[in-house]
Formats: C-alpha cells, structure tokens, sequence
C-alpha cells in the first residue's frame, strides 16, 4: 500500500519548456489535489478534483492544466514553464466530503525554472 | 471566503517544556478545523481535526488542540516537547457550508532544543 506517489522527485527545466507532474494514490479516493508549496507563502491549492470527470481551479490555477486521468490518477501540466513557477509540489487525496476528511499527501516534486 | 492565521513564524522551545502554536480562523458558517506536520523533504501528515463535538482534540504524537469558538482559534499544544517534534506545522480550516476545500496556513517552524 504505497498511498500517494508523485513522479519526478526532481524536475529543472529552462523558460518556456512543458512537462506534467503525475500523481496515483491507490486508497481508492474520490477527490485529489495539487498544491505549491512556497517559501513563506504556506500551501497553495491549484486544481483539485471533486471526483472523477471533475476537476476545478483553485487559488492559483494559472499557468497550469489538469487531467483526472481515472479514479487513481491526476496529473499536472505546466505548458510553459517560467521562473515563478520554481516550488515545490504536492499531490493530495482524499475522500468527500472536501470540507472535513483527512487528505494524505504525496512526498513532492521538487520543480526548478531557469 | 475562508482564511487562517498563524502568527508566529517560528517558535522555539526547550526540551521537556510544554508547547504552543497557535492559530486562528475565519470562516462563514461552522468551521472545520486540521493540524498537518511537515517534517523535512516529506509530504505533509495528518495530527489532528476539529469537526463538532468536544473542543478538545487528542491527536497523533500526543499533540493536543482546543477549539475556541469565541476567539476564533485552534491552538496546538503539546505538554512536553521532545526534539523529534522539531518540524513546520500548518493549520487548516474549511467550512461545510460550501464544502470547498481546506485552506491552509502559512505554517509555523517548530524548534525543539535539548
């Protein structure tokens, strides 16, 4: 029972480059989410996805994509890539309601923009 | 719209001595309250929730918060800190009135000396 695994640890890319972040948890979670994490700043909500089939913005959706591939996988697109996008990111799930239950998180992906 | 306060940036305490981070809330409508640690290069935990019933909430470590309605807060106590607890500590709220997700705090770095 690995929980939630984010593919890459690391990630440097140059401006203007795309790459996506993947995400699965195997907990059998209906909501999942994407986060930033930034010095000083705390934890920032992306996108996050209710359930299946849904996905919504959350407090700082630009610049970035998502796909709810199936019930196990979200993934997280950066189309091109800039300097302020330079954080660390965390995948989340957990399940319904969002108001209340424990969300478990991921070990990060580590992303540098140069 | 929800948001969270954590005053304190930082805050250092010795071994053996009890400890406090505190954490205050705004929210419409009753507000859910978490405890997540984040210990360094790993995701964050779960310690503890706040949903309805007792305003005292036993936790994971033996981590302890009160729910203050009146003062709107939800500190996190621990009656005595080891080193071990050194970590960055963030506090969550949401609100089941429009069943968004939580909205975390900035986060409080946790000091334990020996």
């Amino acid at each position: 029972n690995a929980g939630v695994t984010q593919t890459p640890k690391f990630q440097v890319l140059k401006t203007g480059q795309s790459m996506t972040l993947q995400c699965a948890q195997d907990m059998n979670h209906n909501s999942m989410y994407w986060y930033r994490q930034d010095p000083g700043m705390g934890l920032r909500l992306i996108y996050y996805s209710a359930s299946e089939g849904t996905t919504d913005k959350g407090e700082v959706p630009n610049g970035y994509n998502v796909s709810r591939l199936n019930k196990r996988e979200f993934s997280l697109r950066l189309e091109s890539a800039a300097p302020s996008q330079t954080s660390v990111y965390f995948c989340a799930s957990s399940e319904p309601p969002l108001a209340t239950d424990t969300q478990y998180f991921g070990p990060g992906t580590r992303l540098t923009v140069l | 719209a929800q948001s969270v306060a954590q005053p304190e940036d930082q805050v250092n305490v010795a071994e053996g001595n009890p400890l406090t981070v505190k954490c205050t809330y705004s929210v419409s409508g009753n507000p859910y309250l978490f405890w997540y640690v984040q210990y360094p290069n790993r995701g964050l935990q779960f310690l503890l929730k706040y949903i309805t019933g007792d305003n005292l909430v036993k936790g994971s470590y033996g981590f302890e918060a009160e729910f203050n309605k009146s003062q709107t807060s939800f500190h996190l106590k621990k009656p005595s800190a080891l080193v071990s607890d050194s970590a960055l500590y963030f506090c969550a709220v949401s609100s089941y009135s429009g069943n968004t997700p939580l909205v975390f705090g900035k986060g409080t770095r946790l000091s334990v000396i020996a």
